[in-house]
């Protein structure tokens, strides 16, 4: 089965610093999703990679995929307190597992003021 | 557009009780999801719908959890009976389709404290 390592765990920084959360895949890539949660509540869609190369940004995050590696990394640019929470990596299965997401065990992120 | 519905948000009983989790995807989604987020870990899937029918329920405890989609739109989870380890968070998810690369919108997800 496929699975996601996340890292690092937990990410402490200062606001207007920048940062990096890696995913790792054991397996083939499929589709890679960004998601961030608050603590307790629902999953927020960030975006998803596809193809190998491809990036993506939307306001301060950037989202890259390197097929090559099964690796995916998310920069945030500037970071804010509204930035904090918990960010994890899904991955479709792909094969007959068609929509199954496999995820990453998550990056706790806070930012101080 | 209104997002996944879910309730209750928090639910909290005893070991051996049971208890029922509802959710209604985004209208016009094909596809329904059940997650388990034990905290500290990422969520992971329980079963997934498309339309009423289920695609993938392996990783289902079949002996105490069951799940059903009437009609191809709500869902109801149902523990019975419930164990401390049934302790989580239990994350409903919609899909328009059912394809490799559709994206999954989350509920908020009901927090269930097994005593």
């Amino acid at each position: 089965s496929q699975e996601l390592e996340q890292s690092p765990q937990s990410l402490i920084v200062q606001e207007g610093k920048n940062l990096t959360i890696n995913c790792t895949s054991s397996k083939t890539l499929y589709g890679l999703y960004w998601y961030k949660q608050k603590y307790g509540e629902g999953l927020i869609f960030l975006m998803m990679l596809q193809k190998g190369g491809e990036e993506k940004s939307h306001e301060k995050i950037t989202a890259k995929l390197d097929e090559k590696k099964q690796q995916s990394s998310l920069h945030i640019t500037a970071s804010q307190p509204s930035h904090a929470g918990i960010y994890l990596c899904g991955a479709n299965a792909g094969g007959t597992s068609y929509g199954k997401l496999t995820f990453g065990q998550g990056t706790i992120l806070t930012v101080h003021p | 557009e209104a997002g996944v519905a879910q309730s209750p948000r928090y639910k909290i009983i005893e070991k051996r009780q049971s208890v029922a989790f509802w959710c209604n995807p985004i209208s016009g989604h094909a596809t329904l999801y059940w997650y388990q987020q034990i905290l500290g870990q990422g969520p992971k899937l329980l079963i997934q719908f498309q339309n009423n029918g289920v695609v993938d329920d392996s990783q289902l405890p079949k002996d105490r959890f069951s799940a059903e989609r009437l009609k191809g739109v709500d869902s109801t989870l149902k523990i019975q009976p419930a164990k401390l380890e049934d302790s989580a968070v239990y994350l409903c998810a919609s899909s328009l389709e059912f394809s490799l690369t559709d994206t999954q919108y989350f509920g908020p997800g009901t927090r269930l404290t097994v005593l």
